[in-house]
């Protein structure tokens, strides 16, 4: 079965640093990959997805992630963030294998200070 | 977009009794839904893939006599927690796929479960 991990499970930062959330997936054939935003009690919002193409992807809010292959991997960055960024953020993959069913990672939870 | 809606959003109920919590897609229709409990500062867990017309397929270690799901309609699921206890009290989360358009998931709010 697939699996995904996320390495970091808190981050604290200043507004205008530079943000990268690691995470790494199991899975030797085609995945879907998303990251997915959850701000203090509100639900689930989707930040990107890739399904295929461009392995740099750009999301909403100046979020965008890069899928390695050959890394298993799908890390979100945003150049500069700021004191709204503060959420958990939630890495997340599908396979078709699977039935599109969503295997989600640990959760980041990012604290940005003002 | 694509809006889903779960209701209700908070629900406390005595042990031993049954709560059901109902998911609904507003603008579109779904012929799969999926309902994750979450934990506390934890991530989400699949408990159950909701399929319209059929019977919903249960992950391992979710009791399906505990955690009854219905998808009558292409529009709405239901999950029933019956007989319930304190460690069934969490944050259960729905989502649906459209029909014509399968590679993403669509998240309700979330139903915030007391059990007392």
């Amino acid at each position: 079965a697939q699996s995904v991990s996320q390495h970091n499970h808190h981050v604290i930062l200043s507004e205008a640093a530079s943000l990268e959330l690691g995470c790494n997936y199991s899975y030797g054939g085609t995945v879907n990959l998303f990251w997915y935003v959850q701000y203090p009690g509100q639900h689930l919002q989707l930040l990107l997805k890739y399904f295929s193409g461009d392995p740099l992807v750009k999301g909403i809010k100046g979020f965008e992630a890069e899928f390695i292959k050959s890394k298993f991997s799908f890390n979100l960055r945003k150049p500069s963030v700021q004191w709204s960024d503060t959420a958990e953020y939630f890495c997340a993959v599908t396979i078709k294998a699977a039935g599109n069913k969503l295997t989600f990672g640990g959760g980041t939870r990012v604290l940005v200070k003002p | 977009g694509a809006v889903v809606s779960q209701h209700p959003s908070r629900v406390i109920c005595k042990s031993g009794t049954s709560v059901k919590i109902e998911c609904r897609s507003l603008d579109f229709q779904a012929t799969t839904m999926f309902w994750y409990r979450q934990f506390p500062k934890k991530s989400l867990m699949l408990m159950a893939t909701s399929n319209e017309g059929s019977k919903a397929t249960y992950e391992q270690g979710v009791e399906k006599d505990k955690f009854l799901i219905n998808h009558a309609s292409l529009t709405l699921s239901t999950l029933t927690v019956t007989s319930a206890h304190p460690e069934d009290s969490s944050f259960y989360i729905c989502s649906a796929h459209q029909v014509l358009a399968a590679t993403e998931q669509y998240f309700g709010p979330g139903t915030r479960l007391t059990v007392t």
